[in-house]
């Protein structure tokens, strides 16, 4: 299972939005609303964000928000804050009954 | 609070063998699936396996599928994870992750194993 692809990079100024892709196949991103976007900090364990493609757990802020069209899934975060650079993976759940991540996406915050 | 602690990391020479450990508190373990999901030092998270909740069914990624085995035991709260033949490019930070829907919604602070001579 190859892993989905993202932009290695995205940045922004505080107060803007920015949007993260991430795109697969058939078999997963494109075949199931099971998509997820994890936020990672240096050091720490990844921290889920959106699940199912736009729903948000508790706890986590109305300023991420997801979308998927075809093959493609879209992180977006609104009203940008210093506190949300890091980096950020996408996972989808797979025909084969397994999961696959992103290479991951690395938010700088200018 | 939901509690997830990882042990049974360590440096482990090729060929040899780790039994890792997880510990589960705050939430009723035995109701839901987990997973175990690796991350090599400076790269992205890479899902290995998943067991349901009630250890009947459990599923594994191709590049360990033979070679590890999860397993839990819902009396103690506990998802252990055993890996056989461990290689170099196993070498990553190793995170019990408490499956949610389709998702994950809980991860430990994860345990490292190192593979080296």
């Amino acid at each position: 299972q190859s892993a989905l692809t993202q932009p290695a990079s995205v940045s922004g100024s505080p107060g803007q939005s920015i949007t993260i892709s991430c795109t697969g196949t058939s078999s997963d991103v494109g075949g199931y609303n099971y998509v997820s976007w994890y936020q990672q900090h240096p050091g720490k364990a990844p921290k889920l964000m959106i699940y199912d493609v736009i729903k948000r757990p508790s706890g986590a802020s109305d300023r991420f928000s997801g979308s998927k069209s075809g093959y493609t899934a879209s992180l977006t975060i609104s009203g940008l804050q210093a506190e949300d650079e890091a980096d950020y993976y996408c996972s989808s759940y797979t025909s084969s009954s397994t999961w696959v991540f992103g290479g991951g996406t690395k938010l700088t915050v200018l | 609070e939901v509690q997830l602690v990882e042990s049974g990391g360590g440096l482990v020479q090729p060929g040899g063998s780790l039994r890792l450990s997880c510990v589960a508190s705050g939430f009723t373990f035995s109701s839901y699936w987990m997973h175990w999901v690796r991350q090599p030092p400076g790269k992205g998270p890479m899902w290995i396996s998943r067991i349901y909740s009630d250890g009947t069914d459990t599923i594994y990624a191709d590049s360990v599928k033979g070679r590890f085995t999860i397993s839990r035991d819902n009396a103690k709260n506990t998802l252990f994870l055993q890996m056989n033949t461990l290689r170099a490019e196993d070498t990553a930070i190793y995170y019990c992750v408490r499956g949610f829907y389709y998702s994950s919604d809980y991860w430990g602070q994860g345990t490292l194993v190192t593979v080296s001579s």
